[in-house]
């Protein structure tokens, strides 16, 4: 069936780092993923979104690039803040939303 | 500013006692949904309606009861018949259920049972 796999953390870096969350899926048909971030006490907030293979979503210094060879959608961000601490999780649609089970994101300054 | 409000933030009930849990959205979606989050897992789906006045069960819809009586409106009751119902609530819409469309969430409902 359709599954979306993230990996695990938290995840700790220092300010200005570079970080890569990993995120693969499985889907039977042609899916629009998702990433999602997810502060302390809150709902889940979109941050960017593809569509069709080769697209990049990108938003606030994030990246992801839909890559259907290797069915992946991992996040990048090339310098992380510490407002950048949050749970992110990654998302496909076909018919349904799919989740993972998120990642933790923590910055240390 | 258009979005998803949720009520209460925190709700706290005795075992054996319904809840109903409140999502109003003013952005004028077709789609609501009802997710389920609960410590370092993702999110599950226990009921999501397309159109007023219909609703489908989704992945873990035991114990729980929606309606959807007016487009920007879809209550959650959470019943005694819920095994373990202490969980964070989350709604969602979406402009229509297509492939394209992402869902917007509200800020969520801490239900605490005991």
């Amino acid at each position: 069936g359709d599954s979306v796999t993230q990996m695990e953390g938290p995840v700790t870096l220092s300010e200005e780092a570079f970080l890569t969350i990993n995120c693969t899926y499985t889907a039977t048909g042609y899916p629009s993923l998702f990433w999602y971030v997810q502060y302390p006490g809150e709902g889940l907030q979109l941050l960017l979104k593809a569509t069709k293979a080769d697209d990049k979503g990108s938003n606030k210094g994030f990246e992801a690039t839909y890559r259907k060879e290797t069915t992946s959608f991992h996040l990048e961000k090339g310098s992380v803040q510490v407002s950048d601490s949050a749970v992110y999780f990654c998302a496909l649609t076909i018919n349904k939303f799919y989740f993972g089970s998120g990642t933790k994101l923590n910055v240390k300054p | 500013d258009g979005g998803i409000t949720q009520s209460p933030k925190y709700l706290f009930r005795k075992e054996g006692q319904n809840v109903t849990l409140s999502c109003e959205q003013n952005l004028n979606h077709d789609a609501m949904y009802w997710y389920r989050q609960d410590p370092g897992q993702g999110l599950r789906l226990i009921y999501y309606s397309q159109i007023v006045n219909d609703f489908q069960k989704g992945d873990i819809a035991e114990g729980y009861s929606v309606s959807r009586e007016k487009k920007e409106s879809f209550p959650l009751t959470v019943t005694s018949a819920q095994k373990n119902p202490t969980a964070f609530y989350l709604c969602a819409s979406s402009i229509a259920p297509d492939r394209a469309s992402p869902l917007h969430f509200g800020n969520g409902t801490r239900l605490t049972v005991t």
